[in-house]
């Protein structure tokens, strides 16, 4: 089946600790995003990738990183750096960057720091 | 800048009523894309309908429906005769074309609980 996976979908950190969120897809899209939501909140933009081997800031990219080596996968790293990690972490791809392509969400992952 | 406001936070209904979600957005672009997303319990986020500026015709699907209307900034979402499987979080967003590409605003979201 065609689709964004997700893993893990629980995580716990650790004060002081980087995590990294994966997230592959076979969609055959070019470009890939992470938002993050919190409690009762809507989503916000992390980082986005056009096309593979490109990745630039969202809104909120600020203790995280990630990568995009493959066009079907692109992981998130939640660093130490990031002072309040304990969120909803959504993958998402779409056909193209463009305007108004739809995006597609994976199942996301809760992380928590303990 | 672009703005989306959903004011309902949560709605609670009993089966076989119908309801309404409320979506009011914000854009200086003429074209722009509008989107309702569902969230249930398990956390995806379930893509629902696009729509853009240029197509003001209201669309059905099943018992869902949306009623887009420029001259109030509004694209709203009712479900008729709601289901329990109904309950969920829904998110409307928006992507505007002079945006720095396929970047969506979301709304708050609406929660929606449907009773049996």
């Amino acid at each position: 089946d065609g689709g964004i996976t997700q893993s893990p979908k629980y995580l716990f950190r650790k004060e002081g600790q980087n995590v990294t969120l994966s997230c592959e897809q076979n969609l055959n899209h070019d470009a890939m995003y992470w938002y993050r939501q919190d409690p009762g909140q809507g989503l916000r933009l992390i980082y986005y990738s056009q096309i593979v081997n490109d990745f630039q800031k969202g809104d909120i990219a600020e203790g995280y990183s990630v990568s995009r080596e493959k066009k079907e996968s692109f992981p998130l790293t939640v660093t130490s750096a990031q002072k309040n990690p304990t969120a909803f972490y959504l993958c998402a791809s779409s056909t193209a960057w463009n305007s108004g392509n739809t995006i597609y969400f994976g199942e996301g992952s809760w992380l928590t720091v303990v | 800048a672009q703005k989306v406001t959903q004011a309902q936070t949560e709605i609670s209904v009993v089966e076989k009523e119908d309801v309404t979600l409320d979506c009011v957005y914000e854009t200086r672009d003429t074209t722009y894309y509008l989107f309702w997303y569902k969230q249930p319990p398990s956390g995806e986020l379930v893509f629902l309908i696009r729509r853009n500026s240029f197509d003001e015709q209201n669309e059905i699907s099943g018992r869902y429906s949306w009623n887009f209307q420029k001259s109030t900034s509004s694209f709203n979402f009712t479900i008729t005769a709601s289901q329990v499987v109904d309950s969920a979080v829904y998110f409307c967003a928006l992507s505007g074309a002079r945006a720095a590409g396929n970047k969506l605003t979301f709304g708050g979201g609406t929660r929606v609980l449907v009773k049996p």
